[in-house]
């Protein structure tokens, strides 16, 4: 089936480094997006891979690997304004989304 | 502020009543996405216009119906409502058919009783 898994939460102090990871089974695989998502708001875009590699925007970095069917995102010197839910989501064939679970981070003080 | 808009923020209604959420897309921007996310869910991908046509479909229920207009604001019509229907209903916009960035509207919190 089509699915993409993330670890349901993460936990990390103010100023540190997390890695989010996202699996993916999906067919006409196209990329990975990733979005942040506030309690109580809408997503919102942060990064976009549809090579195998590192794409840095800022303190946020995301990653590809095709043969794997793996992605993370990399957030680097934490801040209290990060703690939401970051969710990864495929782009398929015939202009399809697939969004996975999303990963809820708490930044601690 | 992502330059999505939609309508109404809130809406309660019975079950077996139907229901219509509105969407205006950002200024220029020709494709709408409608998705919908529940507690138990995530986001799901219902459907997608691109200059009024329909380009994709996710998981939309035969009861759901969307469209987009002349002048680019989409809806989505809910019908035969269920409990299950509750959730929170986005809308989204990019400027092409087959955009990884998408904008985001503020949702449509809807609640079936």
């Amino acid at each position: 089936g089509q699915s993409l898994e993330q670890p349901s939460e993460v936990t990390a102090v103010e100023g540190a480094i997390v890695q989010i990871n996202c699996t993916y089974q999906t067919s006409g695989f196209y990329g990975l997006s990733w979005y942040q998502q506030h309690d109580g708001g809408a997503p919102t875009f942060l990064s976009y891979n549809a090579l195998d590699g590192l794409e840095e925007t800022g303190r946020f970095s995301s990653f590809l690997s095709r043969s794997d069917s793996y992605g993370y995102l990399l957030l680097q010197e934490l801040q209290m304004k990060d703690s939401a839910s970051y969710f990864c989501a495929a782009l398929r064939g015939t202009y399809k989304y697939i969004f996975g679970t999303g990963t809820r981070l708490k930044v601690l003080a | 502020d992502s330059g999505v808009t939609q309508t109404p923020k809130h809406l309660i209604t019975a079950t077996g009543q139907r229901v219509t959420l509105r969407c205006s897309p950002r200024s220029g921007d020709l494709s709408v996405y409608w998705y919908q996310q529940s507690l138990d869910q995530g986001l799901q991908f219902l459907i997608q216009y691109y200059n009024g046509e329909e380009r994709a479909k996710g998981n939309i229920l035969e009861r759901f119906s969307a469209q987009q207009f002349p002048d680019l604001h989409s809806e989505l019509n809910l019908s035969s409502l269920e409990l299950g229907d509750s959730a929170l209903y986005f809308c989204a916009s990019s400027s092409s058919v087959n955009s990884y960035e998408q904008y985001f509207g503020p949702g449509t919190r809807l609640t079936v009783t």
